[in-house]
């Protein structure tokens, strides 16, 4: 399969405790987004890479919330001191860069529960 | 803010007919539109895009219409099948001015389909 993968499937943890999710994108695509999606919600926009270039960041990314993409392959979102607010189901996706488009790819995303 | 809207909430539709899905959007500078389906615990599929310079777009027993004039968004559905219900979402690259990178996605169409 050469789609987007995410690991954990699911996450549960305990308030404060830290935790970090891996994406890694379909392999040509240079760009990679993370995505924040609550129950009957549709997904909302967290942060994207072009490369190993972090370009835009969301006003819904506090200062807990860290994401790399060191050699512009996989990424990781690490989420630190976890709230119960945080529990969603974060995505990942990746697209390639082309003018006037923008199909982005998902993957079958992180579910996390902050207890 | 960019804002996008579903007419419906849910939808359900008998095997074998049509299906119409509505969005609205509020700004007349998004360039880009795509609709996704989500199936339950998997990520958004891509199913169709269109570009602000089209009008109509079919694809394989789908076609997406734009209207720009009242900035409305359709996606037609021939011959629903059962496995086509899912959550339905329309989505926008928001254009100039707005981010060049995420897209702003409506809050989704659940559609059911009746056997």
């Amino acid at each position: 399969d050469t789609g987007v993968s995410q690991n954990p499937r699911h996450k549960i943890t305990k308030r404060g405790q830290n935790v970090t999710f891996r994406c890694d994108p379909i392999s040509e695509h240079n760009r990679l987004y993370w995505y924040r999606q609550t129950l009957g919600q549709g997904p909302e926009f967290l942060t994207y890479f072009q490369n190993e270039a972090q370009l835009e960041k969301s006003r819904l990314l506090s200062d807990r919330f860290s994401a790399e993409r060191p050699k512009g392959s996989f990424s990781t979102l690490e989420i630190q001191r976890t709230e119960q607010g945080d529990s969603a189901m974060y995505l990942c996706a990746s697209s390639l860069m082309a003018a006037h488009k923008n199909i982005q790819y998902f993957g079958a995303g992180t579910r996390l529960s902050v207890l | 803010g960019e804002s996008v809207g579903l007419h419906l909430p849910t939808l359900s539709v008998q095997e074998g007919d049509n299906s119409i899905i509505n969005c609205a959007y509020s700004n007349s500078a998004s360039d880009y539109f795509i609709w996704y389906k989500q199936e339950s615990g998997k990520g958004p599929q891509f199913i169709i895009d269109i570009r602000s310079n089209m009008d109509k777009r079919q694809g394989q027993r789908v076609t997406v219409l734009l209207n720009k004039t009242v900035k409305h968004l359709s996606l037609q559905i021939a011959a629903t099948q059962p496995g086509d219900s899912a959550v339905y979402f329309c989505a926008l690259k928001p254009g100039y001015g707005g981010s060049q990178g995420n897209l702003i996605f409506g809050k989704g169409t659940k559609l059911s389909v009746k056997p």
